[in-house]
């Protein structure tokens, strides 16, 4: 079946203007997740959803970043007035249940570049 | 808070050689800890994960990973390597909640 798919796969975006990042998780899984990942760096939780609440944020940056999942489906990462250092590849990825034991499943990602 | 460290960025290895990829983490609490790879222009995949039980975990592609809690360590081995192990392998713990926390990173190279 289809796997987490994301969009674009690569935004080049000039510095101060805003981006939508778009995330369509496997159908019927409940958890949906964004990472981020610089060079270097590994992954960086952003934040996570149950459903279209959003239970931790704790990992936003700024508040120059935003997301929001409706119809318990497809999630939109949003930044702000973006500055060179958000380029990174975000990640999103999708769990079938809530609780711990429960494996990730990734899209490949949306590689953005901020000039 | 959880704390994951993977002590080699990168392992040049040539193939059919054995491979360790090192992995520790910190926690305060009872933790569930897994392996992700990363093919080049690809998303992360689950390898294998270590919930309870038997502390030797088997995964994918013939890698395993023994769970230490005396060391906590969760060091991920494969007796022979081929070119196409060539990845990024990231070392994950989880206790709070659904949030994974990920290492690093280690590049695996393998070599003919």
């Amino acid at each position: 079946g289809a796997g987490v798919s994301q969009s674009p796969s690569n935004k080049v975006t000039e510095k101060g203007k805003d981006v939508e990042l778009r995330c369509d998780p496997i159908s019927g899984h409940t958890a949906l997740y964004w990472y981020r990942q610089s060079l270097g760096q590994g992954l960086e939780f952003l934040i996570y959803f149950q459903g279209n609440s959003a239970p931790d944020k704790s990992g936003l940056p700024s508040d120059r970043f935003s997301a929001e999942r409706t119809g318990g489906s497809v999630s939109t990462l949003t930044i702000q007035r973006t500055q060179q250092e958000d380029s990174a590849v975000y990640l999103c990825a999708s769990s079938l249940l809530q609780g711990n034991n429960s494996p990730l499943h990734f899209g490949n990602g949306t590689r953005l570049t901020v000039t | 808070a959880q704390s994951v460290t993977q002590l080699d960025s990168q392992v040049p290895v040539f193939e059919e050689a054995p491979v360790e990829l090192r992995c520790n983490y910190s926690s305060s609490v009872s933790v569930y800890l897994f392996w992700y790879v990363q093919y080049p222009n690809q998303g992360l995949q689950l390898l294998l994960k270590y919930l309870s039980g038997s502390t030797l975990v088997k995964g994918i592609n013939g890698f395993e990973a023994e769970f230490n809690k005396s060391q906590t360590s969760f060091h991920l081995r494969k007796p022979s390597v081929h070119i196409s192990d060539t990845a990024e392998y990231f070392c994950a713990v989880s206790a709070q909640g659904n949030k994974l926390v990920f290492g690093a990173g280690t590049i695996l190279r393998v070599k003919s």
